[in-house]
């Protein structure tokens, strides 16, 4: 079955700092790639969407890179600020179907 | 309403009784999901509806766990002689289209605890 891992499950990082989470998969071919973000006692909410054919997509302070090679999505915040502070996941989807979620990184961001 | 919901936001309940968890989706979208958060961990897929069909069940961990969708809108997961086990928060989302893009949008949660 699918499997998909978050670099770490916190990270710590300086305000003003690009914070980088990584996403890395196995045993799965995504058609596109999602992140979201879930702060403490709420559901997830839907940040950024990258296809399978796309390198990289930018919103704001937000950049995701999907290398179909390497199975792996890089996530960067550029200019962290402590409101960024919460828990990012990734998640994977083909065709139709339903999607898959990573047990998510827990990002820090010291005023 | 203008966002996932659902209810009750929390559940406690013994060991072996039933319990129903219900999640009402946001208008139009024809497609539901559940899923199980336990703490530390990535929202684990249960089900998923498109309409009023269960299009993927697969992800149900046993036959005590049953979900419905009878009129394509709210949804109820059901849970038989629950055990400790099952405690964890429980997700709804929905999504306009099951389409290959299809951002989800999540309710609060129905956080169930099994003592």
């Amino acid at each position: 079955s699918q499997k998909i891992e978050q670099n770490s499950e916190a990270l710590n990082i300086q305000e003003g700092k690009t914070a980088t989470l990584t996403c890395n998969y196995t045993n799965y071919s995504p058609a596109y790639l999602q992140w979201y973000r879930q702060d403490p006692g709420r559901g997830p909410v839907f940040l950024l969407l990258i296809r399978e054919n796309e390198k990289e997509k930018r919103k704001e302070r937000l950049k995701v890179t999907f290398d179909t090679t390497l199975k792996q999505s890089l996530f960067h915040i550029t200019a962290s600020q402590p409101a960024d502070s919460a828990t990012y996941l990734c998640a994977l989807g083909s065709g139709a179907n339903n999607l898959f979620f990573g047990t998510g990184t827990r990002l820090t961001v010291i005023p | 309403g203008a966002g996932v919901s659902q209810t009750p936001s929390n559940k406690v309940t013994e060991k072996g009784k039933y319990v129903e968890l219900r999640c009402d989706p946001i208008s139009g979208h024809t497609a539901l999901y559940w899923y199980r958060q336990s703490l530390g961990q990535g929202p684990e897929f249960l089900i998923y509806f498109q309409g009023t069909g269960a299009a993927d069940d697969s992800g149900l961990p046993n036959d005590r766990f049953f979900a419905v969708r009878p009129e394509g809108s709210v949804s109820t997961l059901k849970i038989q002689r629950t055990e400790r086990g099952d405690s964890a928060v429980y997700l709804c989302a929905s999504s306009k289209t099951s389409g290959r893009t299809g951002e989800l949008f999540f309710g609060e949660g129905s956080r169930l605890t099994v003592l």
